[in-house]
């Protein structure tokens, strides 16, 4: 089993439409969870970092689930620009830190 | 903030060849992380440093892989000798602390043939 799952997609959504992404993780020293999105030949970049008591940054909330071991995001209001790719990342402290990317969920916003 | 900068950009070369990744972080971040990209395996971390120390090495793939922080402005990923299945996206990310956001450099797109 992958240490963080996600579901690859692609997800197809009109604009304006509200869509979620989920993420799982199995190693409960996972510590820091964060939400990078990834476009097309570019790096990834920082969307938003995941709190426990769940953040919201405009269109786009983040929750984190510690006893299921999931995180979500949640975006409403899609936009054509929203298209990219999300990648769940995980930071495990173990006595060292291990940085777990996903394999990231394809968004595709069609007009 | 000119950000994380990679060279070269793209490198094609052939199989058996040494090729050197090269990294300058953003100033001031402690730490950097190497990482490797392609479809089928995603994004995997290589290594990475803090105060130019390397920490976890565990994720490079073998000895023909090996990467140095000289000083807290520069850091390099040498392949030496190249294999075709060492192709790839290669990006260098750094952060002010371990638990902190990375910051990803554009990338270096690989082919070796």
């Amino acid at each position: 089993r992958k240490e963080v799952e996600q579901d690859p997609g692609p997800f197809n959504v009109p604009e304006g439409a509200t869509v979620a992404f989920n993420c799982t993780y199995s190693n409960s020293a996972s510590q820091s969870f964060f939400w990078y999105r990834q476009d097309c030949r570019k790096e990834p970049k920082l969307l938003m970092s995941v709190y426990s008591s769940g953040n919201e940054d405009g269109r786009f909330t983040a929750q984190l689930n510690r006893a299921s071991q999931y995180i979500s995001l949640l975006i409403r209001d899609s936009k054509l620009s929203d298209s990219a790719t999300y990648l769940c990342v995980v930071i495990i402290n173990t006595g060292g830190f291990k940085t777990i990317f996903g394999a990231g969920t394809r968004l595709f916003v069609k007009a | 903030d000119a950000g994380v900068i990679q060279s070269p950009r793209h490198e094609v070369t052939e199989m058996g060849q040494e090729v050197t990744l090269r990294c300058k972080p953003i100033s001031g971040h402690d730490y950097l992380f190497w990482y490797r990209q392609t479809m089928m395996r995603g994004l995997e971390l290589l290594i990475y440093f803090n105060n130019n120390v390397p920490i976890d090495d565990s994720g490079m793939p073998e000895d023909r892989f090996s990467a140095k922080m000289p000083n807290a402005s520069f850091s390099t990923l040498k392949i030496q000798p190249s294999e075709p299945r060492d192709s790839a996206v290669y990006f260098c990310a750094s952060s002010l602390d371990r638990g902190e956001t990375q910051y990803f450099g554009p990338g270096t797109r690989l082919l070796v043939l």
